[in-house]
């Protein structure tokens, strides 16, 4: 089955900075790929996601790419602000019978110093 | 408030006990699901509701018991559950199971004593 790891665990970057997580994945027929931001005390919310059928995707200072050859997928916050300290995660998805069935990866709790 | 409302918001019981965490949309879904979320762990699906059918995580324990009334309230009913099983609980909601917008809950923290 689908595998997600998620690096790196933890990432402290100074306000005005950019910051990277990086997802791999391990089959090949995952088609979606969301990231989602968990803030304390709330529930994952959807920030951005990926198709198959796109390399980059950009929302103001959220931007998402994806090497479909490699099997990984990135997101980059740049002009980092002290709101964008959460856990982000990413995720995996292909259609199934049932429906789609994300897998996700474990999580990078991200800290934006002031 | 994202539309999805969980209660409580925590819960502490014994591993004798039996409760019940209730989740309820009002965004007119008609799929919702129940994930787990433990310390350092990915999310774990455990239950999928729909208009069509239950789809389940064959590795959940059977002390745990969801039930789906209507597309509007999920319920996850809990007894003589294991210190293990404490974690965040999280409901979320999507159109239905091919959608791939997911709207989540904020939660339950549940802790077995």
């Amino acid at each position: 089955g689908e595998n997600v790891e998620q690096h790196p665990s933890t990432l402290s970057v100074q306000e005005g900075d950019s910051a990277v997580i990086k997802c791999t994945y391990s089959d090949s027929a995952s088609n979606y790929f969301p990231w989602y931001k968990q803030e304390l005390g709330k529930g994952p919310q959807l920030i951005i996601d990926i198709r198959s059928n796109v390399g980059e995707k950009k929302d103001q200072r959220i931007a998402v790419t994806l090497n479909k050859t490699a099997k990984h997928f990135s997101l980059h916050i740049t002009e980092t602000q002290p709101e964008d300290s959460a856990v982000y995660f990413c995720a995996a998805s292909k259609p199934r019978n049932y429906g789609q069935n994300f897998v996700f990866g474990p999580g990078t709790r991200l800290s934006v110093l002031p | 408030e994202t539309g999805v409302t969980q209660t409580p918001r925590h819960l502490v019981m014994g591993m004798t006990n039996k409760k019940s965490l209730k989740c309820e949309q009002h965004l007119g879904h008609n799929a919702m699901y129940w994930y787990k979320q433990s310390a350092k762990k990915p999310l774990e699906l455990m239950f999928v509701y729909s208009l069509e059918e239950r789809v389940e995580n064959n590795s959940v324990p059977s002390r745990f018991s969801p039930e789906c009334p209507n597309s509007s309230h999920l319920f996850l009913h809990l007894h003589t559950l294991q210190p293990e099983d404490s974690a965040l609980y999280l409901c979320a909601s999507s159109q239905d199971r091919r959608s791939l917008g997911y709207t989540f809950g904020s939660g339950t923290r549940l802790t077995v004593v």
